[in-house]
């Protein structure tokens, strides 16, 4: 149980484009969920918190237009990234938790984004 | 505030020997999850073991186990046995037990295992 499915798992795409990554829990309801982006060799540094039905809350220094976060429902968040310029390719990992699962997060796939 | 401190960027051990992978932290907290995640070259999060700050029983997971110091604010992973398959990124973590906390990453450890 508790799994999280991230589409989609890599992406090339030209700059000034946008793209979308899906993250949906498959078999549980979640009522938050959290983008991470992840540099080679690094640490995961937390982007945004989601929350079903309300605005995302950005960490500082993340901005909000071009990292567009939606939490429509209880089982799919959605990030954009808007104008995508090379300095955006990186690896996204979306994580959710759910109501009465202990403290863990669960984690998708990740999605490696490449601009060119 | 959560902060999660890794010290060790990198670390080898041969196979069958034991190792132990260090991780201090602090937080405002207070009441709070500890948690160890492996990431191998797929990169899926992969949770190795959990504890429950509250609880003064350090958690242990077949090979893996911690040495939980609340008062000194350490949480150390030791890995028995270490197989060819443990080699990975395994991050230490925190997160706060009130409402939608997120998830506080250490920077990371690196482990090899030699045949």
């Amino acid at each position: 149980g508790a799994v999280v499915s991230q589409h989609p798992s890599w992406v090339i795409c030209k700059s000034g484009t946008s793209v979308k990554i899906e993250c949906r829990s498959l078999d549980f309801q979640a009522t938050t969920m959290f983008w991470y982006r992840q540099f080679p060799k690094q640490s995961l540094m937390l982007m945004a918190t989601s929350n079903e039905g309300s605005k995302a809350t950005y960490e500082q220094g993340v901005e909000k237009d071009k990292f567009l976060i939606n939490h429509a429902s209880l089982t799919l968040s959605t990030l954009t990234v808007t104008s995508a310029h090379p300095e955006d390719s990186s690896f996204y990992i979306c994580s959710a938790s759910g109501t009465g699962i202990s403290g863990e997060l669960f984690f998708g796939e990740g999605s490696r984004l490449t601009v060119l | 505030a959560q902060t999660v401190t890794q010290s060790q960027p990198e670390m080898s051990v041969q196979e069958a020997e034991t190792v132990t992978l260090s991780c201090t932290y602090d937080t405002s907290e207070s009441d709070y999850y500890l948690f160890w995640y492996k990431q191998p070259p797929s990169r899926q999060m992969i949770l190795v073991i959990r504890q429950e700050a509250y609880k003064q029983q350090n958690a242990t997971e077949n090979r893996f186990s911690v040495n939980f110091q609340k008062a000194a604010k350490s949480f150390s992973l030791k890995i028995s046995d270490s197989q060819l398959g443990d080699a990975a990124m395994y991050f230490c973590a925190s997160r706060g037990i009130q409402g939608a906390q997120k998830l506080v990453f250490g920077q990371g450890t690196r482990l090899t295992i030699n045949p």
